[in-house]
């Protein structure tokens, strides 16, 4: 599976939107970029995924370049709630599939 | 919505003993997942589990781990022989099979303290 980059951390104000990017650029054709985010040590939270549209949901938007060498995740209100650590996680398609975590970027969103 | 479910909530034990953790995953679900995460490090995969056998299986799940889905709706994790290193928070994680790509989705974990 491709490597991702993150940066370590990134800072938002309560109520802009928060853009985190992400670097993936040894992804591979049948790649798909996964986005999780992990709330003080719960358990990983699945926020939206694709593999080379746009995509939203009602947590985020994910825009993936044409080139699919990186992509970003928007949260379009940030809220206090949404301080986690987000993972950009790259990974092939197939049954029971490992996701292999790296060490994301922590997002704190500022009153 | 439905959850994954995880028991305990909190596990402590002598090293050396023997324990179980359990997970409940979503109902139709098939696909099911360990992770763990040591205290300030990424999280790891262990074990993945699909009609009744291992998937795919890391070098951390060594021996000393087993897997078993002993009734239609509990996925266990057990540890043989604890160590002072097994110390983590393990997540039980599930999917469903839904075409080319699986979303797994995790439980709360389990905060295993080996003494």
């Amino acid at each position: 599976d491709a490597k991702t980059t993150q940066p370590p951390s990134m800072d938002c104000a309560e109520g802009r939107a928060a853009n985190l990017p992400c670097n993936h650029s040894t992804i591979s054709g049948n790649e798909y970029v996964y986005w999780y985010r992990q709330i003080h040590s719960q358990g990983p939270q699945y926020i939206i995924h694709g593999l080379k549209n746009n995509e939203t949901n009602e947590m985020a938007s994910l825009i993936i370049t044409e080139d699919r060498k990186s992509s970003t995740l928007i949260l379009p209100h940030a809220t206090l709630r949404d301080t986690a650590v987000y993972y950009c996680i790259v990974a092939r398609p197939g049954s029971a599939r490992q996701l292999t975590f790296g060490s994301g970027t922590q997002l704190t969103v500022l009153p | 919505e439905p959850e994954v479910t995880q028991t305990p909530s909190h596990q402590v034990t002598q090293m050396g003993q023997e324990v179980i953790l359990r997970c409940v995953p979503i109902s139709n679900h098939l696909y099911f997942y360990w992770y763990r995460q040591i205290l300030g490090q990424k999280v790891e995969f262990l074990v993945s589990f699909y009609n009744n056998e291992i998937s795919e299986k890391s070098e951390i799940f060594d021996d000393q781990f087993s897997v078993e889905r002993p009734d239609g709706s509990n996925f266990t994790l057990k540890i043989r022989s604890t160590k002072l290193e097994d110390s983590a928070m393990y997540f039980c994680a599930s999917s469903a099979e839904a075409g080319l790509m699986e979303t797994q989705y995790f439980g709360p974990g389990t905060r295993l303290l080996v003494l």
